[in-house]
């Protein structure tokens, strides 16, 4: 059974360093590409970037480029979505999501992990 | 960047009901759109991929049209699990993905 596990909801101050987990079981994690995605409180999904843990390429949307850093321990199934200096418009859920093979679509998610960014 | 607009953005709606949501993309996606579903405090899930192709499992009253710029998810005869919202998604570049801003389907 494929799965995707979120480390679990973090509370953190301004300015704080945050990097969450995204681990995947149940398939060969080095052949899709591992996306994430963020939904700010009673708002839509926005797509931030993705990365292909096999050679770890990786690429942003442009929001959100410079902003977060995506990167994969292809040794342990793990992605990971990663903050150097946490801001309050941070505050969201953020979800991983495995994109189909060879193709774009979602087929499987992450259960979400809650950032909450408050002084 | 290719923006996607839904609309209705709320849509009220009764038991039985025929539901149409429309997805309308800034450019020609040819049939690169998938329709999620979402319910409060759970992960979206893929019911329609490439504009018309039922995901695995999803019931056959959930179809997906359209091509080009202009698409459409049809709920043909609404359940009560099916009050949720729903997004539709490009992938028209590869891995270069928009949501369009979801469609809350509330009950009426």
């Amino acid at each position: 059974e494929v799965q995707l596990v979120q480390s679990g909801a973090e509370v953190k101050k301004p300015g704080e360093s945050l990097k969450i987990s995204c681990k995947g079981s149940g398939y060969s994690f080095t052949s899709y590409w591992i996306g994430w995605v963020r939904q700010m409180p009673g708002k839509g999904l926005e797509w931030m970037g993705i990365i292909y843990p096999g050679d770890s390429d990786t690429r942003y949307s442009p929001s959100f480029q410079g902003q977060v850093t995506i990167s994969a321990d292809k040794s342990i199934s793990t992605a990971y979505l990663q903050w150097s200096s946490l801001k309050a418009s941070d505050t969201a859920m953020y979800y991983c999501a495995r994109l189909r093979y060879d193709s774009s679509e979602i087929d499987y998610w992450g259960q979400g992990t809650l950032v909450t960014v408050s002084s | 960047d290719i923006q996607m607009t839904q609309s209705p953005s709320t849509l009220s709606a009764s038991v039985g009901d025929r539901v149409t949501i429309t997805c309308r993309a800034s450019q020609s996606i040819s049939s690169w759109l998938a329709w999620y579903q979402q319910k409060p405090g759970k992960a979206p899930k893929l019911l329609i991929y490439k504009a018309s192709s039922l995901e695995s499992g999803v019931p056959s009253r959930f179809s997906g049209s359209g091509s080009g710029t202009e698409f459409t998810l049809t709920i043909s005869s609404l359940q009560p699990d099916d009050f949720a919202t729903y997004y539709c998604q490009q992938y028209n570049s590869y891995h270069v993905v928009t949501f369009g801003q979801g469609t809350k389907v509330e009950i009426k």
